[in-house]
């Protein structure tokens, strides 16, 4: 059964450096997502991505956070300059259709726990 | 902003019993709802979906009902098993306005055999 597949599972980095989080969506979708949930607390909208461009983000997505599909089947979340608050899992997400009036199952990769120091 | 809750935070069951687990949510506007399961160190995983034109959708031992008059819904598990222990959450988005998934703080189920 194809999966999304994130690595690495677990990223410590310190306060101020820059992370990349990588994830492999399911082959034949073409929507992508980053998600966070942050320990204890609900599963947080990051951003939504299609056609190589941001389609949707929430206001957790500020300038310090960017998104690429550096090749044809890797997706990427950068966070710039990591702060404390950033610690939490990141989900990446796929998904092959946009929604619109029909349902849109978005299928959720494992997670990375990145520990900000 | 808590869009969708969930306001239990645990619920205990006993195996082949049922469990029914609660969702409110307060912008009108969220028109199809998502069920997804939990298991520690995994991603979320769906399980059941509705629109807002119905009121009812059963997958095998799982059924979701949804109320919009009170804006509620609940995910009936009939009969609940040990496997099925893990935190469930509640998720909503608006149709034709991207795939943003709105989500609830989630309900942990124990199952006890």
């Amino acid at each position: 059964e194809p999966e999304v597949t994130q690595t690495p599972s677990h990223q410590v980095t310190q306060m101020g450096q820059e992370v990349i989080l990588r994830c492999v969506p399911i082959s034949n979708h073409l929507y992508f997502y980053w998600y966070r949930q942050i320990l204890g607390q609900k599963v947080e909208f990051l951003v939504s991505f299609y056609n190589n461009e941001i389609s949707e983000k929430s206001e957790i997505f500020d300038d310090q956070f960017s998104v690429e599909r550096p090749d044809g089947s890797n997706f990427t979340l950068k966070i710039r300059s990591t702060k404390l608050e950033d610690s939490a899992m990141y989900f990446c997400a796929s998904s092959d259709t946009s929604g619109g009036a029909s349902y849109n199952e978005q299928f959720f990769g494992p997670g990375t726990r990145l520990t900000v120091l | 902003d808590q869009q969708v809750k969930q306001n239990s935070p645990s619920l205990s069951v006993q195996e082949g019993r049922i469990s029914i687990l609660n969702c409110d949510y307060t912008n009108s506007m969220f028109d199809y709802f998502l069920w997804y399961k939990k298991y520690p160190a995994e991603g979320p995983t769906f399980l059941i979906s509705i629109s807002s034109i119905k009121d009812k959708n059963e997958d095998g031992r799982f059924t979701v009902f949804l109320n919009k008059s009170a804006k509620h819904l609940s995910l009936h598990i009939v009969p609940s098993q040990p496997g099925d222990s893990a935190v469930y959450f509640c998720a909503a988005k608006v149709n034709n306005a991207g795939n943003m998934l709105t989500f609830g703080g989630g309900t942990r189920l124990m199952v006890k055999p």
